[in-house]
């Protein structure tokens, strides 16, 4: 069964600092990856996803992402984070040959401190 | 883009009551949906798949009798919690994978049962 780890559950920074959260997943086959982000009182929404071809992918709001393979990592990054992206951070694991069941981490929490 | 609609945002009920939450695909068509469930400081876990047209497939551990799914057609699903308790007090969440969009989730619903 395939499973997601998320390393750091809680990081604050100050304003203009960058980001590195971790993601590593453990499934033997072919997947593709994502990053979600939840907003206070807001639903989930995605920041970007990982399916085949250039490892390095770039999402919304300045967020990137390196898929490595020989590491089973697929790290979120943000060269200089706002106070705005104070939120949670999922990333999730799907088996792309399965049917399409979805793993989540268990999530980091973001604060950026002005 | 995709987007998910689920109601009720939150709901409160009686303990040996039951509570229906509906998710809708509000401009595309979804064979498939899920169900999640978030318990404080842990991540989604995957309940149910939802299957048009046929019965859903529940994960191990969670009671089918207790969740039903009925995925009446293709742009609604709903989840009802019978006979609810304070235990099945969660944040229930629906998703649909429309292809290229990343798993559309609905904003969930927050169930307390007193």
């Amino acid at each position: 069964a395939q499973s997601v780890s998320q390393h750091n559950h809680h990081v604050i920074l100050s304003e203009a600092a960058s980001l590195e959260l971790g993601c590593n997943y453990s499934y033997g086959g072919t997947v593709n990856l994502f990053w979600y982000v939840q907003y206070p009182g807001q639903h989930l929404q995605l920041l970007l996803k990982y399916f085949s071809g250039d490892p390095l992918v770039k999402g919304i709001k300045g967020f990137e992402a390196e898929f490595i393979k020989s590491k089973f990592s697929f790290n979120l990054r943000k060269p200089s984070v706002q106070w705005s992206d104070t939120a949670e951070y999922f990333c999730a694991v799907v088996d792309s040959g399965g049917y399409q069941k979805v793993t989540f981490g268990i999530g980091t929490k973001l604060q950026v401190i002005p | 883009g995709a987007v998910v609609s689920q109601h009720p945002s939150w709901v409160i009920c009686k303990s040996g009551t039951s509570v229906k939450i509906e998710c809708r695909s509000l401009d595309f068509q979804a064979t498939t949906m899920f169900w999640y469930r978030q318990f404080p400081k842990q991540s989604l876990m995957l309940m149910a798949t939802s299957n048009e047209g046929s019965k859903a497939t529940y994960e191990q551990g969670v009671e089918k009798d207790k969740f039903l799914i009925n995925h009446a057609s293709l742009t609604l699903s709903t989840l009802t919690v019978t006979s609810a308790h304070p235990e099945d007090s969660s944040f229930y969440i629906c998703s649909a994978p429309p292809e290229g969009y990343g798993y559309t989730f609905g904003s969930g619903t927050r169930l307390t049962v007193v």
